[in-house]
């Protein structure tokens, strides 16, 4: 059974970049889309972008010129950077596999998330 | 950009039957998709493909498809399936779109 787990800095200062890495275990990473979603305090749920195995990525284009993904395979690993963040991208950070058939994509399974506070 | 729209609340009693709307312009050639989460929890998947049922997610959880909305019913609530709920789908660009969440508060 596939778990995913988020790791990284929990407390990210204005301006700088967000980086935090998914660790894929009980499967492999290749052959599957990955993905980054997003939740703010009370808020709903906001995709910010995939990468396949092979490294070719797709991006929500609200957050494009901010977001860099990467995939290390040898680690099952694959990682998000957000560069430049203010408060508003304060949020609990999800990976999860992208699960598609031939038509459409859903993400399962999920991680538990991880808290991303961003002050000074 | 794309949007999904779900009633803020849903309230139910114990043992009816809950129905929760998705409403999107894409919907009737995109796919949909429902997950439920609860509080500390991670997004559990309980609907694909507008009807479809992941295993070990219970009959009580159902899909349905029409024209720009979908519909997922839960049927003789439990205490247990209190939660919010989240349609998902794509655009036309393929970007993934999450609704705007459905609290269920089973009274």
């Amino acid at each position: 059974q596939v778990q995913l787990q988020e790791s990284g800095p929990g407390l990210v200062k204005p301006s700088e970049t967000l980086s935090l890495t998914c660790t894929v275990s009980g499967g492999s990473i290749r052959s599957y889309y990955w993905s980054w979603i997003r939740q703010p305090a009370g808020k709903g749920l906001e995709w910010i972008g995939r990468i396949y195995s092979s490294g070719s990525t797709n991006y929500n284009p609200s957050l494009k010129s901010r977001v860099t993904m990467s995939v290390d395979t040898s680690k099952n690993q694959f990682s998000l950077k957000l560069s430049s963040v203010t408060a508003a991208d304060t949020a609990v950070y999800y990976c999860a596999r992208v699960y598609c058939n031939n038509v459409s994509c859903c993400f399962d399974p999920w991680g538990q998330g991880t808290l991303v506070s961003v002050s000074s | 950009s794309y949007e999904l729209t779900q009633p803020p609340s849903v309230s139910v009693s114990p043992g009816q039957t809950a129905r929760i709307t998705c409403s999107g312009d894409a919907l009737p050639k995109q796919d949909a998709y429902w997950y439920q989460e609860k509080p500390g929890q991670a997004p559990v998947l309980v609907i694909y493909r507008d009807s479809e049922r992941p295993s070990g997610i219970p009959e009580r959880f159902s899909g349905s498809s029409s024209g720009t909305t979908v519909t997922l019913t839960i049927s003789g609530v439990q205490a247990e399936d209190e939660a919010d709920y989240y349609c998902q789908s794509a655009d036309s660009s393929g970007t993934y779109v999450f609704g705007t969440g459905t609290k269920v508060t089973v009274l």
